[in-house]
């Protein structure tokens, strides 16, 4: 059973655009949302999180909404760069001794 | 301050064999993860070791087994390989075991079966 459900699965941005994407997720248990970026031939590094006591976190070009009655978070791209290309993938987690859960990734191409 | 450390970074097996991957976290990480990734699943939790004690278990079969060390380098491993197993494997350090700190990842290990 997928608790985190991640979109699009692949992006396409023209350079300075906006990237966004989006994840749901079901457990009202989670209280921890972080975001990683992964490059090829890396793992997977923290990006940004953020907690369900703010609706938004902001760090660079990179934000974080979160609607908590929705149950949905994403990341947002600012002005994307072809440095930003990566796989992104969105996680929750809950306090308490349980692991974070990933979503599938995204794929994301920023083209000049 | 190095980075977690994972070996072999690549490697070939045939189905039935046996396989075992090595994990070093960074110095003073105590809990180590496994996740196993692949193309249309993402990444998924294998297991969490804190202590030389499992402390939590994803959903896979009992032929992928753990251990960590005093030292608190770790290892995997996977007996009967089946093709399905092929995907890279990558550890997790991270400070505690509280599930809301950061994971440091590694580079992984890339296992091909045959």
């Amino acid at each position: 059973q997928q608790q985190v459900k991640q979109s699009p699965q692949s992006l396409i941005v023209q350079k300075g655009g906006i990237s966004i994407i989006n994840c749901a997720y079901e457990n009202t248990a989670f209280d921890y949302f972080p975001w990683y970026q992964q490059f090829p031939g890396k793992g997977p590094a923290l990006l940004i999180a953020i907690r369900p006591d703010v609706s938004e976190k902001k760090e660079g070009r990179f934000t974080i909404s979160f609607n908590k009655s929705a149950k949905q978070f994403s990341l947002h791209i600012m002005d994307s760069q072809p440095g930003d290309s990566a796989t992104y993938f969105c996680a929750a987690g809950a306090s308490g001794n349980t692991p974070l859960v990933f979503g599938k990734g995204t794929r994301l191409s920023v083209i000049a | 301050k190095a980075g977690v450390t994972q070996t072999p970074r690549y490697l070939i097996k045939t189905r039935g064999q046996q396989v075992t991957l090595s994990c070093s976290p960074i110095s003073g990480h105590r809990s180590v993860s496994w996740y196993q990734q692949t193309p249309g699943q993402g990444l998924q939790f294998l297991f969490e070791y804190f202590s030389e004690t499992q402390r939590n278990k994803g959903n896979f079969p009992g032929r992928f087994s753990g251990r960590q060390f005093s030292n608190s380098r770790s290892e995997m491993n996977v007996s009967t390989l089946e093709l399905g197993d092929s995907a890279l494997y990558l550890c997790a350090s991270s400070l505690n075991s509280l599930p809301t700190g950061e994971l440091f990842f590694g580079e992984g290990s890339r296992l091909t079966v045959l």
